[in-house]
């Protein structure tokens, strides 16, 4: 079974550019999660989506920040215009529930640097 | 508030047994959760643990946990070099899924 991807894997760009991310979930999974993880932290949460209705977004910067998962499947976050402190690691996941516990399994992530 | 702590660093010796410790403040939290985060790669989860207990066994990993004290614990026994890792603790404050997580430890585990 495939976990979730996200791509690109890295990106750098030059500060007040447009950035997009992409995750696809795992097949079923029909919670998705985007966070942020700075350098050496754990992970924030940005937005979290229960099928296509986002249920979560209090912590996503809505000045230059948004997402959106159409068809209740994958997802783009996107920045618009990116700062230097948008560098981070920004994780995909998507959750699964085993009995009560909600499981989340996480993509790769996509590293972005601001320049 | 929600807040969720972790020592930074821990270096072990292969063979050894590795604790890793972490306090939470929320009391509400149903589960608590250890993920392993290898370099450039995303967070494996490794085990979680329902709040009514106190321990959970999974092969070489043992989970700890006094609610009283809200401290959690990760003991890894037998630890290898390819434990070599940064461990986050996390719960969830809520019903909806919500991890808050601890800022990871780094385990270096010497040959």
């Amino acid at each position: 079974e495939a976990g979730v991807v996200q791509s690109p894997r890295y990106k750098i760009i030059e500060k007040k550019q447009p950035v997009a991310f992409w995750c696809n979930p795992i097949s079923g999974h029909n919670t998705l999660y985007w966070y942020l993880q700075n350098l050496g932290q754990g992970p924030e949460l940005l937005i979290r989506y229960e099928n296509e209705e986002a249920v979560d977004d209090s912590q996503l910067p809505k000045d230059r920040f948004s997402a959106e998962r159409l068809k209740g499947v994958d997802s783009t976050l996107k920045i618009q215009p990116a700062e230097l402190g948008d560098s981070a690691v920004y994780l995909c996941a998507s959750s699964l529930r085993l009995g009560e516990a909600e499981t989340q399994y996480f993509g790769p992530g996509t590293r972005l640097l601001v320049l | 508030g929600e807040d969720v702590e972790q020592s930074l660093f821990l270096s072990v010796r292969e063979g050894d047994s590795s604790v890793i410790n972490c306090t939470y403040t929320d009391s509400s939290s149903t589960y608590l959760y250890w993920y392993k985060q290898e370099p450039g790669a995303g967070l494996q989860l490794l085990t979680y643990i329902f709040s009514n207990m106190d321990m959970k066994q999974d092969q070489r990993l043992t989970v700890l946990l006094n609610k009283k004290d809200k401290h959690l614990s990760l003991r890894i026994a037998d630890t290898q070099t390819g434990d070599s890792a940064i461990y986050f603790c996390a719960e969830t404050p809520d019903q909806g899924g919500k991890l808050i997580f601890g800022q990871g430890t780094e385990l270096s585990v010497k040959p």
